[in-house]
């Protein structure tokens, strides 16, 4: 039972890079989430997706952005990353908007 | 401001020592209140969600409790793989969002 995979584990990434963060689940949730987690504060929602072919922005969308063109994946894109974006990332996913969520490992990414 | 706050920050215990950890918040219109429990290097793990004020849910030496101002989670009698961070969130108003509190690192010593 995989539910949800992210990819990669971690990454170091070079400062104006552009980087995409994989997300795929296997339970035909409808809703997924893309979450940032840093030291000291609570996890902050940077995009969402209640259905696939429609995405919503979060708390801290810019900089950020997402698709889902299908059920099963959430990518999320990085355009022109900063150090700023230096964090851990979940990705989540959920049988509906508001109900309780499933979490991915997570993607530790530095911004050097 | 929607807002959740948890405390203590950390908490250290001896096993079999209980306790409990706190969930304050100030929403507009509380719709759910969730507990998960994180791993170190792992995804939240989903613990319980409670609806209304008086609910309460268990699991193993877990109680969660909630008022119409904040939820407890009682921790009975911990043993040291109780070790965790555990985050409380909360859905309210119209917004199914969920707003996360920074979590209480729990650590249980043999």
């Amino acid at each position: 039972i995989a539910g949800i995979t992210q990819a990669p584990t971690s990454q170091i990434l070079a400062a104006g890079r552009r980087m995409t963060l994989r997300c795929t689940q296997d339970m035909r949730h409808n809703a997924m989430y893309w979450y940032r987690q840093d030291l000291g504060l609570g996890l902050r929602l940077i995009h969402y997706s209640n259905t696939a072919g429609t995405t919503g922005k979060g708390e801290v969308p810019d900089g950020y952005s997402v698709s889902r063109a299908n059920t099963d994946d959430f990518p999320l894109t990085l355009a022109s990353a900063v150090p700023s974006q230096t964090s851990v990332y979940f990705c989540a996913s959920s049988v509906r908007d508001g109900t309780e969520a499933f979490f991915g490992q997570g993607t530790r990414l530095t911004v050097v | 401001e929607d807002q959740v706050t948890q405390s203590p920050e950390a908490l250290r215990l001896q096993e079999g020592e209980s306790s409990s950890l706190n969930c304050s918040y100030t929403v507009s219109g509380l719709r759910g209140l969730f507990w998960y429990r994180q791993d170190p290097g792992k995804g939240p793990e989903f613990l319980f969600t409670l609806y209304s004020a008086g609910e309460e849910k268990e699991k193993e030496r877990l109680k969660a409790t909630l008022t119409k101002k904040e939820s407890f989670l009682h921790i009975t009698a911990p043993k040291p793989e109780d070790s965790a961070t555990y985050l409380c969130a909360v859905q309210a108003g119209s917004n199914y969002q969920l707003i996360w509190g920074a979590g209480t690192k729990l650590i249980i010593k043999p």
